[in-house]
């Protein structure tokens, strides 16, 4: 079955540095993957999406994730933090049935 | 309209009511989603609609939920004998399929309060 894990339920970081929010996946074929972001009392917004065409993928605002195999992780990042960046952001992992699995989330902080 | 459509936003309901909450998808998105997300909490599954497939029922919590799906297109999500523990932001989504990487769009969700 497939399911993800997100590693860290708070990050915190100060404006201007990396991020970095871990995800792992599990699952017996090549996945789709994906990371929402959900901002306070916004709907939840596509950052970016793996779609098996480059293990590189760049999303909106500056965020990426890189695919690696190896290490079953799919995790996002971005050189420098902005205060807008500051919600909460989910990897999602879509199964052979076309069902999304969120994984837990994860809350960016960003201080001044 | 453009995006998944929601209604109500906000709903406020006494303990042992029943609530409908609808959804309006994309035009021409076959793929329709039901998610629920408790305060603090991440994306629990709760129903999934493809075109005339039968739908994946698994997610929902019990047989107080339901939800159907009219002509391919609005969906209604029912609750029976509503709890204090129903209270949560109900949200929909609606995708393209036959695309594994298609991605989801989202309505902005129905708030739900029981009292």
């Amino acid at each position: 079955a497939q399911s993800v894990t997100q590693l860290d339920s708070h990050v915190s970081v100060s404006e201007g540095t990396p991020v970095l929010l871990r995800c792992n996946y599990s699952s017996s074929y090549s996945p789709s993957l994906f990371w929402y972001v959900q901002h306070p009392n916004k709907g939840l917004q596509l950052l970016l999406k793996y779609t098996s065409a480059a293990t590189l993928v760049k999303g909106i605002n500056g965020f990426e994730a890189e695919f690696k195999k190896s290490e079953t992780s799919f995790h996002l990042t971005k050189p420098s933090a902005h205060m807008s960046d500051a919600a909460e952001y989910f990897c999602v992992v879509r199964n052979n049935t076309d069902k999304l699995i969120f994984g837990t989330g994860t809350r960016l902080q960003v201080f001044p | 309209g453009a995006g998944v459509s929601q209604s109500p936003s906000n709903k406020v309901t006494e303990k042992g009511k029943d609530v409908e909450l609808r959804c309006d998808p994309i035009s021409g998105h076959t793929a329709l989603y039901w998610y629920r997300q408790s305060l603090g909490q991440g994306l629990e599954f709760l129903i999934y609609f493809q075109g005339n497939s039968a739908p994946d029922k698994s997610g929902l919590p019990s047989d107080r939920f339901s939800a159907e799906r009219t002509g391919g297109s609005v969906s209604t999500l029912t609750i029976q004998r509503t709890q204090q523990e129903d209270s949560a932001v109900y949200l929909c989504a609606s995708s393209q399929a036959g695309t594994s990487a298609s991605p989801l769009h989202f309505g902005n969700g129905t708030r739900l309060t029981v009292t």
